[in-house]
């Protein structure tokens, strides 16, 4: 079974700086899809960037950008300049194929950012 | 904008009391999902649909239903709520498409529902 693991429970990091959140994941396909949401506190969950396992590029949305390192199953989301609109809850989510809708999440991170 | 409306955002019930908690989407999506999240924890999935086709999770329990009577509605019964159920309950909604297979899901804002 795919599982999702998201090593640091906590983070923190200070405004303007960057951080980097881990994600590792256990699959035994070759194509599947990688996401990163974000759920600021009390409000929705929405996503922050997504990865195709195909796609050797990493992803970049802004100030976020993932380091996809396929063979070690690992999937870190790269957070520059933090603001503090940052500070949230940041799940790491993994889907199997095109045709399978379920996601599988992380147990999460969160991110703290001070000024 | 099209989104996933989830109403109400608060709801608070007795314990054994049947509640019903509802969600629209403007995104004409052919997924449409619900969630069970609590405090700090990543959501669960409790049911899904594809178009009509109803997936239930194999540890949700039978007290959790759900109906979904065309593509823009989706409902979440809870036929007897109990203390344990008292959670955030998130209708989520996707697009599965073979072309563009990325398709991330879209969350509502939840509801919190309070067992009394």
């Amino acid at each position: 079974a795919q599982t999702v693991t998201q090593s640091q429970p906590e983070m923190s990091v200070q405004e303007a700086e960057t951080v980097t959140l881990s994600c590792t994941y256990d699959t035994s396909e070759s194509d599947y899809y990688l996401f990163w949401y974000k759920q600021p506190p009390s409000r929705q969950m929405i996503l922050v960037i997504r990865q195709e396992a195909y796609k050797q590029q990493n992803a970049t949305e802004n100030r976020f950008s993932v380091n996809f390192q396929k063979a070690a199953k690992s999937f870190s989301l790269k957070i520059s300049d933090s603001q503090l609109g940052d500070a949230a809850m940041y799940f790491c989510a993994y889907r199997k194929s095109w045709n399978t809708d379920k996601l599988i999440f992380g147990t999460g991170t969160r991110l703290q950012v001070f000024p | 904008d099209a989104m996933v409306i989830q109403n109400p955002r608060y709801q608070v019930t007795q314990f054994g009391k049947p509640v019903t908690l509802s969600c629209s989407q403007t995104l004409n999506h052919n997924v449409m999902y619900w969630y069970q999240q609590k405090s700090s924890q990543a959501p669960k999935l409790l049911f899904h649909y594809y178009d009509k086709d109803f997936n239930n999770e194999a540890d949700t329990p039978d007290n959790f239903q759900s109906r979904r009577p065309n593509t823009s509605f989706c409902f979440l019964d809870i036929r007897s709520p109990g203390l344990g159920d008292a959670a955030m309950y998130l209708c989520a909604t996707s697009r599965r498409d073979r072309v563009y297979s990325n398709q991330p899901q879209h969350f509502g804002d939840g509801t919190r529902l309070s067992i009394l």
